[in-house]
C-alpha cells in the first residue's frame, strides 16, 4: 500500500515557466515532509522540506506548499531551468518511529525544454 | 568535505548467493541508513545505525543485516539473494543535529540472475 503517492510519472515544462509536482500521503501521521532531486548515476540529492505546523517553505526558487487537510503537497519552481531536469521524490516521516525513516513516492520525471 | 562513498558500484550475482555493500558516511555524520530502489520505485527503508546499533527498521527479512563500524562506515549484508533483491542500493548519512537531511551516495546497482 502506497503512503506517499505521485500520481505523474512525468511532466514537461517550458523553460522560464512554472514547474509543478504534486504528492499526495494516506498516513495521517507523517508529520515532517521532504522533497529530493535524482540525477542520472547520482545519489537523491535533498531540496527542501516543511513541517506540517507550516502550510508554506520557501528557498530561492522552489516552493513546497502543504495542504494538510487533503492530505496533498507541492513543489513549485520559478522560473524552471534546463538544469532542473531530474526525477523529483516526494518524502514524509512520521513522529516516534525511533528513527529516521523516510517513506518516498515513486517520483516525477521533471523535464524542462529550452 | 567527502561526500557519501559506496562500493562497489555495480554488482552481479546469482540466486542463493550472499553479498556484501560497502558505505563510507560524509565526515561528521554518525548516523547511516540503506534503502532499496527498485526500478520504477521510490527508494524503500531497509534499516538505520546510530553509533553502531541498528535504531530502526523497515519491512525487510532478517537476510538483510547490517554493521555500521567506529568511523561510522557501513555495511549491508543480502544473504539467500533472490530474484527480486535486484535493486539499487542507496546509503544515506546524516548528523545527529538534522538527521532528516539525508546525504545520499551514488548506490550500488545489484544485479541477481
Amino acid at each position: 500500500d502506497q503512503q506517499v503517492k505521485q500520481n505523474s510519472p512525468s511532466l514537461s515544462v517550458q523553460e522560464g515557466r512554472i514547474s509543478i509536482l504534486n504528492c499526495d500521503y494516506t498516513n495521517s501521521m507523517f508529520d515532517y515532509f521532504l522533497w529530493y532531486k535524482k540525477y542520472p548515476a547520482e545519489g537523491p540529492t535533498f531540496l527542501i522540506s516543511i513541517s506540517s505546523i507550516k502550510d508554506k517553505n520557501e528557498d530561492g526558487r522552489f516552493t513546497v506548499f502543504l495542504n494538510k487537510s487533503a492530505k496533498h503537497l507541492s513543489l513549485h519552481i520559478v522560473p524552471s531551468q534546463p538544469g532542473d531536469s531530474a526525477v523529483y521524490f516526494c518524502a514524509a516521516s512520521r513522529p516516534g518511529a525511533g528513527s529516521y525513516q523516510l517513506t518516498f513516492g515513486k517520483g516525477t520525471k521533471l523535464s524542462v525544454i529550452p | 568535505e567527502t561526500g557519501v562513498t559506496q562500493s562497489p558500484t555495480h554488482l552481479i550475482k546469482t540466486r542463493g548467493q550472499q553479498v556484501t555493500l560497502r558505505c563510507s558516511s560524509q565526515s561528521g555524520h554518525n548516523t547511516v541508513s540503506w534503502y532499496q530502489q527498485a526500478l520504477g520505485q521510490g527508494p524503500q527503508f531497509i534499516f538505520q545505525y546510530y553509533r553502531e546499533e541498528e535504531n530502526g527498521r523497515g519491512n525487510f527479512p532478517p537476510r538483510f543485516s547490517g554493521l555500521q563500524f567506529p568511523n561510522y562506515s557501513s555495511e549491508l549484508n543480502v544473504n539467500a539473494l533472490e530474484l527480486d533483491d535486484s535493486a539499487l542500493y542507496l546509503c544515506a548519512s546524516s548528523p545527529a543535529w538534522e538527521d532528516e537531511k539525508l546525504f545520499f551516495g551514488s548506490g550500488t546497482q545489484l544485479s541477481v540472475l
